[in-house]
């Protein structure tokens, strides 16, 4: 098993640029997250899914978008870059109460 | 919205000393969780309490969740270099959302 996957590892935007932030998982869990975690802070939620077709926001959604088409796959979209949206993205898929996190996307906009 | 607070924010300590973290919310939690993180990871599950009073042990370290389920600690005896790090806690609701706190950021001098 993989686990979690994020791509990209580094990416670095242009204002107004668009993205999307890919995140797999091999697990067949039907939770998943998406959380930013900006430099000596906690994770704020900004999307979250119960499964496939399902998607809720969190905490923090403005400037944000999501799908979950398959039970595996949960990308996480960019609109309009913002320098305020420089941060790491983490994902994370659900087991009972473990959640497993992917390694991160470190975004700057600049 | 459910908030945790974390204390202390930072945490400084000589190796084989001992120390407690704390974690604190005016909400209830179906669950709770400790994690750790290591620069340029994502977070590792430690430790998940669901039930108020329950005390659990892993090694060198004990949690402890409150009689309420509002808050938690984690106490560790004989600190090492190896347990610095940023630990995490999330408490969880029955729809799936964890909300974090923002951390004990944690040094361990030889």
């Amino acid at each position: 098993n993989a686990g979690v996957t994020q791509t990209p590892k580094f990416r670095i935007l242009k204002i107004g640029q668009s993205m999307t932030l890919q995140c797999a998982q091999d697990m067949n869990h039907n939770y998943m997250y998406w959380y930013r975690q900006d430099p000596g802070m906690g994770l704020k939620l900004i999307y979250y899914s119960v499964g496939a077709g399902i998607t809720d926001k969190g905490e923090v959604p403005n400037g944000y978008n999501v799908s979950r088409s398959t039970t595996e796959d949960f990308p996480l979209r960019l609109e309009l870059a913002a320098p305020s949206q420089t941060s790491v993205y983490f994902c994370a898929s659900k087991r009972s109460s473990e959640q497993f996190f992917g390694p991160g996307t470190r975004l700057t906009v600049l | 919205t459910q908030l945790l607070e974390q204390s202390p924010q930072f945490l400084s300590i000589q190796e084989g000393e001992n120390l407690t973290v704390y974690c604190n919310s005016s909400s209830v939690f179906s669950s709770l969780q400790w994690y750790r993180q290591e620069p340029g990871e994502g977070p590792v599950l430690l430790v998940t309490v669901v039930t108020g009073g329950e005390v659990k042990k892993l090694k060198r370290l004990t949690f402890q969740f409150g009689d309420a389920r509002k808050d938690s600690s984690l106490h560790i005896t004989a600190a090492q270099p190896g347990d610095t790090g940023l630990y995490l806690c999330a408490g969880g609701n029955n729809a799936g959302k964890s909300t974090f706190g923002d951390g004990t950021t944690l040094t361990v001098k030889p």
